[in-house]
């Protein structure tokens, strides 16, 4: 069975300064990994995507994620920080070898804001 | 220009009557899904379907009914069996063999 952690609900950090949203993943199968952005009362914006490739992936605004088998960790970064980056971030997990239509896993999410 | 749409954006209820959310796209993809959203909770599968008249329970499934008469649309029926049917519902559509889904933009149902 595959999971995702996120291991911070609430992150805070100041307008111009670096950003790390955590994820740990858990997986039987060759994962593939996601990260989703979800402003308020929208839906959920495709970030970037891991899957098999590079090791390291480059997604849209500046965002980059790293996969560390070893850690079995999908780590979320960014340069700098924008007021306009402030949102809800999701880590997701979708196993290749289910035999399911690509079923995702979700975790519980981390809460990003970006002060002045 | 493409993309999911789900109608209406914000939907109200009164304890016992049955619901229908609307979710449409147009990006010819094969497989649909419905997630359930609850504050600081991840997304949870309600429903999804591969292919035109067929549909498989996610995890969450009691409580809802779906279809799938058309490629382009997958409605979800909230009954009045949901014991706790306020939230935020999400459709999502995937392409073919690849693993991406793509979301639409929600709909919040309240009961009152």
């Amino acid at each position: 069975a595959q999971s995702v952690t996120q291991l911070d609900s609430h992150v805070s950090v100041s307008e111009g300064t670096p950003v790390l949203l955590r994820c740990n993943y858990s997986s039987s199968y060759s994962p593939s990994l996601f990260w989703y952005v979800q402003h308020p009362n929208k839906g959920l914006q495709l970030l970037l995507k891991y899957t098999s490739a590079a090791t390291l992936v480059k997604g849209i605004n500046g965002f980059e994620a790293e996969f560390k088998k070893s850690e079995t960790s999908f780590h979320l970064t960014k340069p700098s920080a924008h007021m306009s980056d402030a949102a809800e971030y999701f880590c997701v997990v979708s196993e290749k070898n289910t035999g399911t239509a690509s079923k995702l896993t979700f975790g519980t999410g981390t809460r990003l804001q970006v002060t002045l | 220009d493409g993309g999911i749409t789900q109608s209406p954006k914000y939907l109200f209820r009164k304890e016992g009557q049955n619901v229908t959310l609307s979710c449409e796209q147009n990006l010819n993809h094969d497989a649909m899904y419905w997630y359930r959203q609850d504050p600081g909770q991840g997304l949870r599968l309600i429903y999804y379907s591969q292919i035109v008249n067929d549909f498989q329970k996610g995890d969450i499934a009691e409580g809802y009914s779906v279809s799938r008469e058309k490629k382009e649309s997958f409605p979800l029926t909230v009954t009045s069996a949901q014991k706790n049917p306020t939230a935020f519902y999400l459709c999502a559509s995937r392409s073919g063999a690849r693993d991406t889904q793509y979301f639409g933009p929600g709909t919040r149902l309240t009961v009152l």
